[in-house]
């Protein structure tokens, strides 16, 4: 079965400092895996999108990176700040005729001044 | 958020009554799709379409329909037979069938 699941379900942080959230599916096959921020009561927004063959991509201080033999991925949050706190929702891509996706459930960061 | 609009973004509804949720998108994207998200759980894509008068099911298609007479827009009604039609609902467009989505705002469907 195509699965996503991320952890941690739940995180709090100090603001400035770093954190990394996970991914881990089973979806086979596979296409791209990205990574989603969505605010409270709004909709997704892209923040990465990474094929198979790529191992990490950045976003200001957003860094994915991806192991496609482990199918694994994380998201690595630099200095974080108070308007990172969010759920961070991971998406894997599969093959096939439309854009099928697999959403994880997200980690829910809260930052704390 | 990107060129797509929901409306509107809080919607109560009595059990048993349809209601439509709208959703309508100035990309110029020939794809659009409706997911639906619960608390705890990833999204699940109730319809796509990839392609004006044309569309298909997805994994939760029952007691949802809808619509794509215009490019523009993809409405999604909910019927009285979706048995627990409380939810987030997210409209979604992309270029193509396989390219990067861009979601509208959501609507929050409660029904009572």
């Amino acid at each position: 079965k195509n699965q996503v699941e991320q952890s941690p379900q739940s995180l709090i942080i100090l603001e400035g400092k770093n954190c990394t959230l996970q991914c881990n599916y089973t979806v086979s096959p596979f296409s791209n895996l990205r990574w989603y921020k969505q605010d409270t009561g709004r909709g997704p927004v892209s923040l990465t999108i990474m094929t198979f063959s790529e191992n990490t991509k950045s976003n200001g201080r957003y860094t994915a990176t991806l192991d496609a033999d482990t199918k694994q991925s994380s998201l690595h949050i630099t200095a974080s700040q108070l308007s990172d706190s969010a759920s961070y929702i991971c998406v894997v891509g599969g093959l096939g005729g439309y854009n099928k996706l697999i959403f994880g459930a997200g980690t829910r960061l809260a930052v704390h001044p | 958020d990107g060129g797509i609009t929901q409306s509107p973004k809080y919607l109560f509804r009595k059990e048993g009554q349809n209601v439509t949720l709208s959703c309508e998108q100035n990309l110029n994207h020939d794809a659009m799709y409706w997911y639906r998200q619960d608390p705890g759980q990833g999204l699940r894509l109730i319809y796509y379409s990839q392609i004006v008068n044309d569309f298909q099911k997805g994994d939760i298609a029952e007691g949802y329909s809808v619509s794509r007479e215009k490019k523009e827009s993809f409405p999604l009604t909910v019927t009285s037979a979706q048995k627990n039609p409380t939810a987030f609902y997210l409209c979604a467009s992309s270029i193509g069938g396989r390219t990067e989505q861009f979601f509208g705002p959501g609507t929050r469907l409660t029904v009572l």
